[in-house]
């Protein structure tokens, strides 16, 4: 089956640098990936949407210049956080969605801890 | 854009019981609707999906309805097992090609 692998699995940063998150669809096209956040104990809330060789479209209240997402091929989106603080601690989850009707591979999650 | 409300937020039943999740939505465009179970720290994982043509699906334990017209839709498992815990996600697809969360149901199996 579609396989997404995300790396990497946990990270732990200090405050005021940056983080790259790689999503990797191994086996498919991923013509649409999203990025996901989830907090502890609530549910994922989506972050950006990004189409290959596009720019990314982001939620409202997400801040595009703080989450850098890239998706410059079929199979690889980043999602990097610039300037990370701890209030970006979370964990973050990708789902790439390929071609035909229907069906979505999420990624394994990062656990980004920032200190 | 869409919402999608899910009830109840935590549920606990005794193992071998039947377990329900209930969803709304609000764009009538919406026509994909799949169920997640989720472990902590892990991935969601699809369960069990529906579509907007079909009112009923079942795979073995567990089955989901979808009322379109009322614009919900509910998870169903039967004969409940302890390694059924675990937060279950709904989640809505409109034409735009994005999937809107429900909160989540924090299910307990009590053995």
């Amino acid at each position: 089956g579609a396989v997404v692998s995300q790396h990497p699995s946990w990270v732990i940063c200090k405050s005021g640098t940056s983080v790259k998150i790689e999503c990797r669809s191994l086996d498919f096209q991923a013509t649409t990936m999203f990025w996901y956040r989830q907090f502890p104990k609530q549910s994922l809330m989506l972050m950006a949407t990004s189409n290959e060789g596009s720019k990314a479209t982001y939620e409202q209240g997400v801040e595009k210049d703080k989450f850098l997402i890239n998706h410059a091929s079929l199979t690889l989106s980043t999602l990097t956080v610039t300037s990370a603080h701890p209030e970006d601690s979370s964990f973050y989850i990708c789902s790439a969605r390929g071609q035909g009707p229907y069906g979505y591979t999420f990624g394994s999650g990062t656990r980004l801890t920032v200190v | 854009g869409e919402n999608v409300e899910q009830h109840p937020s935590t549920l606990s039943v005794q193992e071998g019981d039947s377990a329900v999740i209930k969803c709304t939505y609000s764009d009538s465009a919406s026509n994909y609707f799949p169920w997640y179970k989720q472990e902590l720290g892990k991935r969601p994982q699809l369960i069990i999906d529906i579509r907007s043509n079909v009112g009923e699906k079942k795979d073995q334990r567990i089955a989901v309805t979808l009322n379109k017209t009322a614009k919900h839709f509910s998870l169903h498992i039967t004969e409940t097992q302890p390694e059924d815990s675990a937060v279950y996600f709904c989640a809505a697809e409109a034409g735009s090609y994005q999937l809107t969360f429900g909160k989540g149901t924090k299910l307990s199996v009590i053995p």
